[in-house]
């Protein structure tokens, strides 16, 4: 079955600690994106990238850097200049980078920071 | 950053009830507008994009509708089941990107 694959789901970290999170598709998709979830608020885009080897930033990119070297991958680094990285981050996919196009999305992972 | 706003908040309804929702965005630079349902514990689930003015989508006994010169989308829900119970998104945006409102939590008593 096609789909978005995150792992960890739940993953502890130190502060002053970097975190990678992954993200896998097999949906052929060409966008990625990145969101953050925390209670109260919408979700809300860190980074996206449209196509390999090109992405861009979302609205809350400071402390966050991702890459996309691979089609089917989208990695996101929570770095420590994050001030405050405990919260829910969900991966999402589409056809094209285009609006109209539906979004799938992962199971998500938590982060906490200890 | 578009500010999208749902309400209400939260709502609590009978099984059987019919309830609708709204989601209000700034009419400027609208490219398209998406609906998703969040069950807890799993992903958020796409019901409905809508690009154009006074469009009318429906899925069993869901439906939305859109106005996009006053800024405001509708989605309704028929005869409300407690399998409905989630939290609803809405999203409009421009071309790349979209921004999520913060959702209305719907919950379907028997």
């Amino acid at each position: 079955d096609g789909g978005i694959t995150q792992s960890p789901k739940y993953l502890f970290r130190k502060e002053g600690q970097n975190v990678t999170l992954s993200c896998e598709q097999n949906l052929n998709h060409d966008a990625m994106y990145w969101y953050r979830q925390d209670p109260g608020q919408g979700l809300r885009l860190i980074y996206y990238s449209q196509i390999v080897n090109d992405f861009q930033k979302g609205d809350i990119a400071e402390g966050y850097s991702v890459s996309r070297e691979k089609k089917e991958s989208f990695p996101l680094t929570v770095t420590s200049a994050q001030k405050n990285p405990t919260a829910f981050y969900l991966c999402a996919s589409s056809i094209t980078g285009s609006g109209a196009n539906v979004l799938t999305f992962g199971a998500g992972s938590r982060l906490t920071v200890l | 950053i578009l500010n999208v706003e749902q309400s209400p908040q939260s709502l609590h309804v009978q099984e059987g009830d019919s309830t609708n929702f709204t989601c209000s965005f700034p009419s400027s630079n609208f490219y398209a507008l998406h609906w998703y349902r969040w069950e807890t514990a799993k992903s958020p689930e796409a019901l409905f994009v809508m690009t154009l003015n006074g469009d009318e989508k429906k899925k069993g006994r869901i439906s939305a509708t859109l106005n996009t010169k006053e800024g405001y989308s509708y989605l309704y829900i028929k005869g409300s089941q407690p399998e409905d119970s989630a939290t609803y998104l809405c999203a409009p945006g421009g071309y790349s990107t979209l921004t999520f409102g913060k959702g209305t939590m719907l919950l379907v008593s028997p």
